[in-house]
């Protein structure tokens, strides 16, 4: 069936630098892929999302670019902040059944000031 | 209300009890979700409203576990008899229409603890 794979966490990082969390996904057809985050005592919400090949989701400094070739969704920012501290979770819709909507097991990402 | 509301925010219950669990969604949403979060084990899919279609049941555990959408607003999970592993956060989300794909807006959930 369909499923997505993050990178366990957590993720340790200084402020300013570099952000990378990797998401790889099976899924038959194209569906569509999301990136949401869950900030300390917040539900859930929606950050970016991809739905096509190629496609580039973007927001908030946050970038995930849709490949195909290699069945990826990665997240990147280039400068973290303090604030970015949260979990992270990869989705995917399925195409053609946009209903259910599959989770990652969500990576904890600590920003240290 | 301006986002979705669940409640209660935390129950705790003993073996063997049955409760129940509230989700009221944004208003005008056609879709419902429930999700079940673990620690360790991400979000697990439970079951799906959309609109006055039969609900998608598949992510249900056992058939200890059901849900109602009623008027298709507010919903209602019940989970009987509960098991210690029944432990969790529940998680409701609601989604505007079939277009807003993959935008779930969701609660704080209900974090249950089974003695």
């Amino acid at each position: 069936g369909n499923s997505v794979t993050q990178m366990e966490g957590p993720v340790t990082l200084s402020e300013e630098a570099f952000l990378t969390i990797n998401c790889t996904y099976t899924a038959t057809g194209y569906p569509s892929l999301f990136w949401y985050v869950q900030y300390p005592g917040e539900g859930l919400q929606l950050l970016l999302k991809a739905t096509k090949a190629d496609d580039k989701g973007s927001n908030k400094g946050f970038e995930a670019t849709y490949r195909k070739e290699t069945t990826s969704f990665h997240l990147e920012k280039g400068s973290v902040q303090v604030s970015d501290s949260a979990v992270y979770f990869c989705a995917l819709s399925e195409e053609n059944r946009d209903d259910k909507i599959i989770f990652g097991k969500g990576t904890r990402l600590h920003i240290l000031p | 209300g301006a986002g979705v509301s669940q409640s209660p925010s935390n129950k705790v219950t003993e073996k063997g009890k049955d409760v129940e669990l509230r989700c009221d969604p944004i208003s005008g949403h056609t879709a419902l979700y429930w999700y079940r979060q673990s620690l360790g084990q991400g979000l697990e899919f439970l079951i799906y409203f959309q609109g006055n279609s039969a609900p998608d049941k598949s992510g249900l555990p056992s058939d200890r576990f059901s849900a109602e959408r009623t008027g298709g607003s507010v919903s209602t999970l019940t989970i009987q008899r509960t098991q210690q592993e029944d432990s969790a956060v529940y998680l409701c989300a609601s989604r505007r229409d079939r277009k807003a794909t993959g935008e779930l807006f969701f609660g704080e959930g209900s974090r249950l603890t089974v003695l």
